[in-house]
Order: C-alpha cells, then sequence, then structure tokens
C-alpha cells in the first residue's frame, strides 16, 4: 500500500500554546487528506476533509479557527492545534486518498496538553 | 446522521477458532466497506476492502457484504493471539475521496 508519514509520533505541550502536526504522503500525490482525533477508547471521528489548494471543510462542532489545516501542496497537509487545552488531549491521525484508490493512514500523533 | 454500528466486545475466541465480527450501516447509498486492524496506541492499518455483494477472501480473513440487509462481516480463521486488537468496521459514503464513516470498533482477544 501506499505511505502516509505523519510527524511527530507523539508532542508534549504547555496549556495555551500552539502545535502543528504535519502529514505526508510519500510516494503519492493525495488529492484528499483526513484528518481524524480519536479518544481513548472511542472510535475516529473525523474532524474535517482537506483539498489541496483549497479550504477544508470541517465536520460539525469542529471549531475551523481551533484547528488549523493548510494543504499547500499534493504531498502535504499540516493540522496547527491553536492554543491547545488539556480536553485537547488526544491521538490524532490523518489519512490520504489517492483518486480512485483507499485511503491511507498517518502513524498517528499522541498529543499531550499539560 | 450517518451511522455504522458494531459491537463492542469483547470477543474472546480460543487460538485456531474462527472469530466472527459484525457491523451494519445506515445510509443505503454507501458504495465501499473496509475493515481496519488498531493495535492499542497505533494508527488503524486496512485488512480488507469489499466492495461489491457476497464474499471476499483474502489468506485467512474473509469479508461479507449484503447491501439489501446493510450489512458487513469480517471473518477471521484460524484465529492467533496476535490478531488480538480492536476492528474497525469503515463504511465511504462519501464517493471516490474515500470519506469514510467509522464504528466504535470491537475488541477481540484470541487466547493461546
Amino acid at each position: 500500500g501506499a505511505v502516509v508519514s505523519q510527524h511527530p509520533s507523539r508532542v508534549i505541550c504547555k496549556s495555551g500554546t500552539s502545535v502543528k502536526i504535519e502529514c505526508r504522503s510519500l510516494d503519492f500525490q493525495a488529492t484528499t487528506m483526513f484528518w481524524y482525533r480519536q479518544f481513548p477508547k472511542q472510535s475516529l471521528m473525523l474532524m474535517a476533509t482537506s483539498n489541496e489548494g483549497s479550504k477544508a471543510t470541517y465536520e460539525q462542532g469542529v471549531e475551523k479557527d481551533k484547528f488549523l489545516i493548510n494543504h499547500a501542496s499534493l504531498t502535504l497537509s499540516t493540522l496547527t492545534v491553536t492554543s491547545a487545552h488539556p480536553e485537547d488531549s488526544s491521538f490524532y491521525i490523518c489519512s490520504a486518498s489517492r483518486q480512485g484508490t483507499e485511503a491511507f493512514f498517518g502513524q498517528g500523533t499522541r498529543l499531550t496538553v499539560v | 446522521q450517518k451511522e455504522v454500528e458494531q459491537n463492542s466486545g469483547p470477543l474472546s475466541v480460543p487460538e485456531g477458532a474462527i472469530a466472527s465480527l459484525n457491523c451494519t450501516y445506515s445510509d443505503r447509498g454507501s458504495q465501499s466497506f473496509f475493515w481496519y486492524r488498531q493495535y492499542s496506541g497505533k494508527s488503524p492499518e486496512l485488512i480488507m476492502s469489499i466492495y461489491s455483494n457476497g464474499d471476499k477472501e483474502d489468506g485467512r480473513f474473509t469479508a461479507q457484504l449484503n447491501k439489501a440487509s446493510q450489512y458487513v462481516s469480517l471473518l477471521i480463521r484460524d484465529s492467533q493471539p496476535s490478531d488480538s486488537a480492536t476492528y474497525l468496521c469503515a463504511v465511504n459514503s462519501g464517493g471516490s475521496n474515500y470519506k469514510l464513516t467509522f464504528g466504535k470498533g470491537t475488541l477481540l482477544t484470541v487466547n493461546p
């Protein structure tokens, strides 16, 4: 399958600071990338759909000003958690879709806000 | 609201047995269906995809789809302790961009 790389795998930050997470498709061009959040013992919840060169589409209840998504190229999307608080602590996972094929997941980022 | 339902388990089977995982979905327009395996603290890993009614086999895994009943299942034959994980059912209602709706997952434990 295709390779999607997510960085960093773990990050600890202080409350009130911002954290950027990168998602790269290494061997294909991803027309669409997705950002998910997963709390302990819960399923993956889609946060937003990111299309290259256009604004992200956020799911209901997800604050677009808090979770900034940039998809500037066909191989890179970034999620910035702004003014992070302890309740933002979670496992963030990206996936990338090549047109007409399945979506492939990155390794995930464990965010802890202290 | 598009929903995907799974029995949360835990499902416990002895080594060598068949594990049967089930999933129902609400959106009749769903086009493709996936089973992912997720180990604790890790990202989901695609196991099977199925697009048309019937069975699809890949090694020890068989996916079954019944669109009329809005039902998809995963059978794992000759279960191994390494199969112990949470299995997520995912449904694509978003066409070619693969926007997935996930179930909550079924925790499978294979006992040696």
